[in-house]
């Protein structure tokens, strides 16, 4: 069955540090990825996906996220966070033939000013 | 905008006491999903229509059932909500089926409260 682990329960960055979010994913064919991000008391929204072709995918809100089949990986990343980033960050994978989405236990990232 | 609009945000019911969430959209789509999602978990698939055509997880207990009317409506029926069944319940929905890789669009979600 495919799963996602998201390593990382909790993380603190500095306001205009660099942030990279860490997300595994285990099955045996390739899997379509996504990025969604979770405010306070909200739904989620995407952030981007990954279907095919270009390794490294841009998203809204200057993330970016690259799928590394070697490393099983698709790590979202942001040059520079902004206080607003603050939310709770999901990976999600899926693949062609199965409707279920199925996510991570989520990564929540604290801005310090 | 088009949009996923989940009514009420906040719903606070009585243990046994049957209470129903709300779904719309005005997308247009196909596939109306349903997640439970408990403090600092994943959100948890609990079943989907594809149209009018209802597909339940294995996993989900009897005690939750849905309903779509229509395209623009799902509901979420709780029959006998019990103090494990406390979480968001998240609507989201998406254009086709397409082995779950057409994006799916969120509500802000319903938080339940079991007393």
């Amino acid at each position: 069955a495919q799963s996602v682990t998201q390593p990382d329960i909790h993380i603190t960055v500095s306001e205009g540090a660099s942030l990279e979010l860490r997300c595994n994913y285990s099955y045996g064919a390739t899997p379509y990825l996504f990025w969604y991000v979770q405010s306070p008391g909200q739904g989620l929204q995407l952030l981007l996906k990954y279907f095919s072709g270009d390794t490294l995918v841009q998203g809204i809100k200057g993330f970016e996220a690259e799928f590394k089949r070697s490393q099983s990986s698709f790590n979202l990343r942001k040059p520079s966070v902004h206080w607003s980033d603050a939310a709770e960050y999901f990976c999600a994978v899926a693949f062609f033939g199965n409707e279920k989405l199925t996510f991570g236990t989520g990564t929540r990232l604290t801005i310090i000013p | 905008d088009a949009m996923v609009i989940q009514n009420p945000r906040y719903q606070v019911t009585q243990f046994g006491k049957p209470v129903t969430l709300s779904c719309s959209q005005t997308l247009n789509h196909n596939v109306m999903y349903w997640y439970q999602q408990k403090s600092s978990q994943a959100p948890k698939l609990l079943f989907h229509y594809y149209d009018k055509d209802f597909n339940n997880e294995a996993d989900t207990p009897d005690n939750f059932q849905s309903r779509r009317p229509n395209t623009s409506f799902c509901f979420l029926d709780i029959r006998s909500p019990g103090l494990g069944d406390a979480a968001m319940y998240l609507c989201a929905t998406s254009r086709d089926q397409q082995g779950g890789t057409d994006t799916q669009y969120f509500g802000p979600g319903t938080r339940l409260t079991v007393l």
